[in-house]
């Protein structure tokens, strides 16, 4: 079955510093999203990207994060300046045109220290 | 607004019984309704999924039921087994839009 891949499985970073984490979607997949879940906590939404732009985004996708598609192939989250609260698993997920069901990467556990 | 709520946030059962775990929504435009299985440190597993134009849909032991009149449904697990233990998380998507609304989630404790 086919995957979606996310790079790195973790992190740790000193806060304040930028940190890109990517993602390698499903080939024939056109939506791609950014979710993220605190330790303990629901998953939330981010972001949704279509057709090389943003097409929602939450009230936590603020300026400090950034998305792109800059190769293609890779879909990157970018925080351009880290705070502790932002430590939590992120998830890169993507569906297709057919429906509704979402294709989760296995994550990108992001420790901000 | 795309608010879900589910309930219980924790539910221990013994090994064979019966779990139902239950979300409400307020927002009508909802159209479909997954369920994610999520063991510690992995990612949501789709474990079932029901769309508007359907009361209920069945897959072995797991079930969901839909009342779109009352806004809610509800996952149904029978002859519970202990590796069900996990923490499940509704979720919902309003028609023509992709991402999800997921609900606080639901620790499932299976008794041997």
């Amino acid at each position: 079955e086919p995957e979606v891949t996310q790079t790195p499985s973790h992190q740790v970073t000193q806060m304040g510093q930028e940190v890109i984490l990517r993602c390698v979607p499903i080939s024939n997949h056109l939506y791609f999203y950014w979710y993220r879940q605190i330790l303990g906590q629901k998953v939330e939404f981010l972001v949704s990207f279509y057709n090389n732009e943003i097409s929602e985004k939450s009230e936590i996708f603020d300026d400090q994060f950034s998305v792109e598609r800059p190769d293609g192939s890779n879909f990157t989250l970018k925080i351009r300046s880290t705070k502790l609260e932002d430590s939590a698993m992120y998830f890169c997920a993507t569906t297709g045109v057919s429906g509704n069901t979402i294709y989760f990467g296995e994550g990108s556990w992001l420790t901000v220290v | 607004g795309e608010n879900v709520e589910q309930h219980p946030s924790t539910l221990s059962v013994q090994e064979g019984d019966s779990a139902v775990i239950k979300c409400t929504y307020s927002d009508s435009a909802s159209n479909y309704f997954p369920w994610y299985k999520q063991e510690l440190g992995k990612r949501p597993q789709l474990i079932i999924d029901i769309r508007s134009n359907v009361g209920e849909k069945k897959d072995q032991r797991i079930a969901v039921t839909l009342n779109k009149t009352a806004k809610h449904f509800s996952l149904h697990i029978t002859e519970t087994q202990p590796e069900d233990s996990a923490v499940y998380f509704c979720a919902l998507n309003r028609r023509n839009a992709g991402k999800s609304t997921f609900g606080d989630g639901t620790t499932l404790t299976v008794k041997p």
